[in-house]
């Protein structure tokens, strides 16, 4: 199975904060990553696809990079509502799997 | 509107066995793959299992392999997983979603899930 790693697992930021995520695949999945944000008791939400593609309806202070085995979210000037938890996904192989999960907090 | 709601999420006792249901609407539910994700209680996502839209292929975690079984009925637009044999370790949270697959390729994006269905394994 390809396994997925992130860091920070967790980060302080303020309102207006330029963040950073980054994730990790053990083995190349070419631009096969997606990133989901999660508020608690709720379900997941599609942020980017294919690594880079921003999902319809997502504000345009979230970005995605990276190929291979490297992948960045990117969040610039963070929001209130923006305070909850990130993972990452590898749609890779028909096996998939997400990254652990970073959760960002306010300072 | 594309819409999932699972059923079927109870408290069972180890051992014990469990379906739970994902009732789709807002899509040609036969067109689509999906799949079972859970979420344990303060952790992080993991895929569970995912079957094609014509049930021809199914994938499952190693974690509950030989335990679970995903099927689905096209003509009730119902997804389902059966859960033998359950463990402590089983419980979780449980979301159904849909993926588009073509011919050469699935697009294992997640763009809608459903609201979640609870399962606690414990005596």
């Amino acid at each position: 199975d390809i396994q997925m790693t992130q860091s920070p697992s967790s980060l302080s930021a303020s309102v207006g904060d330029r963040v950073t995520i980054t994730c990790r695949a053990s083995q190349s999945i070419s631009n096969s990553l997606n990133w989901y944000q999660q508020k608690p008791g709720k379900a997941p939400n599609l942020l980017i696809f294919a690594a880079s593609n921003l999902q319809s309806g997502v504000p345009s202070r979230f970005s995605g990079s990276g190929s291979g085995t490297d992948f960045t979210l990117t969040i610039n000037s963070l929001h209130p509502e923006d305070f909850a938890t990130y993972f990452c996904q590898q749609s890779y192989s028909s096996f998939v799997t997400f990254g652990p999960g970073t959760k960002v907090d306010i300072k | 509107e594309v819409q999932l709601l699972e059923s079927g999420g109870d408290l069972v006792q180890p051992g014990g066995s469990l379906r739970l249901s994902c009732a789709a609407s807002g899509f040609t539910f036969s067109n689509y793959a999906m799949t079972w994700v859970r979420q344990a209680p303060g952790k992080g996502l993991e895929w569970v299992a995912s079957i094609g839209s014509d049930a021809g292929t199914t994938y499952y975690a190693d974690s509950v392999k030989g335990r679970f079984t995903i099927s689905r009925d096209n003509s009730k637009n119902t997804l389902y997983l059966q859960m033998n044999s359950l463990r402590a370790e089983d419980t979780a949270v449980y979301y159904c979603a849909n993926y588009y697959c073509t011919i050469s390729n699935c697009y294992r994006n997640y763009d809608h899930w459903g609201q979640g269905g609870l399962v606690t394994v414990s005596s």
